[in-house]
């Protein structure tokens, strides 16, 4: 079954003080990894799309990358704005599969100034 | 570009009635999807289209749940008759090559 898990469930950090959040996944087959921020009240708003193992994808202080089994996207010196739910996704690939998207649980991110 | 539009934003209404959400896709696009959020169970995805025809609906709850897509940028969800159980964020999305674009969402409580 696929299936995504996101880790942890909640962070704190102080401002300017780096972090990863994780992202494992099973699927068969990966079409794509995708992740999203979603800010209370909102829909979930694109950041990243990943393809295949070793790929890294960068935006402001966020850079995500991939390997076989997991993703990371890595905060770089966050500020209070990045404060939000950040949302990990996976499609699967195969002809049967023409966009659906199954997503983890989410990292809810609290930056203090 | 305005993005994707739902309505209502909010909607409280009393078990057994009828509740209709509205989702318009952006220009261009040509699959939509919708999902429900909760705390507990996370986004779902509930149903899609692509070019106005379902293709994969297996995420509907039950019988009470249905969705058209009427026209190429045009979609609705209905339940009928609605439960407290519904209660929930629903959001529809549209897609670009790969990229599904989220509309702001509804938020559906069923007294």
């Amino acid at each position: 079954e696929d299936q995504v898990t996101q880790s942890p469930e909640a962070l704190r950090l102080q401002e300017g003080e780096s972090s990863s959040l994780n992202c494992s996944y099973t699927v068969s087959g990966l079409r794509g990894l995708f992740w999203y921020r979603q800010d209370p009240g909102k829909g979930p708003e694109f950041l990243f799309t990943l393809y295949s193992a070793g790929e890294e994808k960068e935006k402001e202080r966020l850079k995500a990358t991939l390997t076989k089994k997991e993703s990371f996207l890595h905060i770089t010196a966050p500020k209070p704005e990045d404060s939000a739910t950040y949302l990990c996704a996976v499609q699967a690939g195969g002809s049967s599969n023409t966009g659906k998207l199954i997503f983890g649980q989410g990292t809810t991110l609290q930056v203090k100034p | 570009d305005a993005g994707v539009i739902q309505s209502p934003r909010h909607e409280v209404t009393e078990m057994g009635q009828e509740v209709t959400l509205r989702c318009k896709l952006i220009s261009g696009h040509n699959s939509l999807f919708w999902y429900r959020q909760t705390m507990m169970r996370g986004l779902e995805l509930l149903i899609y289209f692509n070019n106005n025809v379902p293709i994969d609906d297996s995420g509907m709850p039950e019988d009470r749940f249905s969705a058209k897509m009427p026209n190429a940028s045009f979609s609705t969800l209905k339940i009928q008759p609605s439960e407290p159980r519904d209660s929930a964020v629903y959001f529809c999305a549209s897609r670009q090559a790969e990229t599904q674009y989220f509309g702001p969402g509804t938020r559906l409580l069923v007294l």
